[in-house]
């Protein structure tokens, strides 16, 4: 199974931007690169994803390094609501079964400072 | 509203005592799965399911057991729970696919003692 590395931690001060990295150097041209997070308490809530080219949505963007060895989440203007777990993963879509297994790791703590 | 459910949210019992953990869907999707979630570990797979009547193991599947009978719903069993099955559990589905996003219910903490 293809695993992603993550930062444990990362801090940032209120409205500024964030950058979280995400190395996957595994990955398969047909893997997606997902990223949830993780508030306190909450169950994950999905974020983006992308496979190839970079993504933006109303929630974040997703810069995918051009060798797809490594993905960035970048929240433009970080708030206190965005302190939580943040967690990259891969999902397949080479048919079959291999969107079904899938790894998390531990995620990244971001926390952000008023 | 679209929605991932799962009962109980919280349950202390006792080592032995079988117990089933609901998980139920309504948006259609084919693919559910069951994670678990410890301190330092994060969440660990611990089963799946492509669609109805098929299942297979994810990281962690020793001590579970689960069925998928109907479309919606895919319950999560522990025949003979231990205290090492203390843990917040997490059930979520989507539609098939790799482009397809999951979306997860609450959480289910359970304590065995």
């Amino acid at each position: 199974d293809a695993k992603t590395t993550q930062p444990n931690s990362m801090e940032s001060n209120e409205e500024e931007p964030v950058h979280l990295p995400c190395n996957h150097s595994t990955i398969s041209g047909t893997d997606y690169i997902h990223w949830y997070r993780q508030l306190p308490s909450q169950g994950p809530e999905y974020v983006i994803h992308g496979l190839t080219s970079n993504v933006n949505n109303r929630m974040a963007s997703l810069a995918i390094a051009e060798d797809r060895k490594s993905s960035t989440l970048i929240l433009h203007r970080a708030t206190l609501r965005d302190a939580a777990v943040y967690y990259c993963i891969l999902r397949g879509s080479a048919g079959g079964t291999s969107y079904g297994k899938l790894t998390f790791g531990q995620g990244t703590i971001l926390t952000v400072h008023p | 509203e679209a929605q991932v459910t799962q009962n109980p949210r919280y349950l202390i019992t006792v080592t032995g005592k079988k117990l089933t953990v609901t998980c139920s869907q309504n948006m259609n999707h084919e693919y559910m799965s069951w994670y678990r979630q410890d301190p330092g570990l994060g969440l660990r797979q611990i089963y799946y399911s492509m669609n109805v009547e098929v299942t297979d193991k994810g990281d962690v599947p020793e001590g579970y057991k689960v069925s998928r009978k109907e479309k919606r719903n895919f319950p999560l069993i522990l025949e003979s729970p231990s205290p090492n099955q203390t843990s917040l559990y997490f059930c979520a589905s989507s539609f098939k696919g790799g482009n397809q996003p999951q979306h997860f219910g609450d959480g289910t903490r359970l304590s065995i003692l």
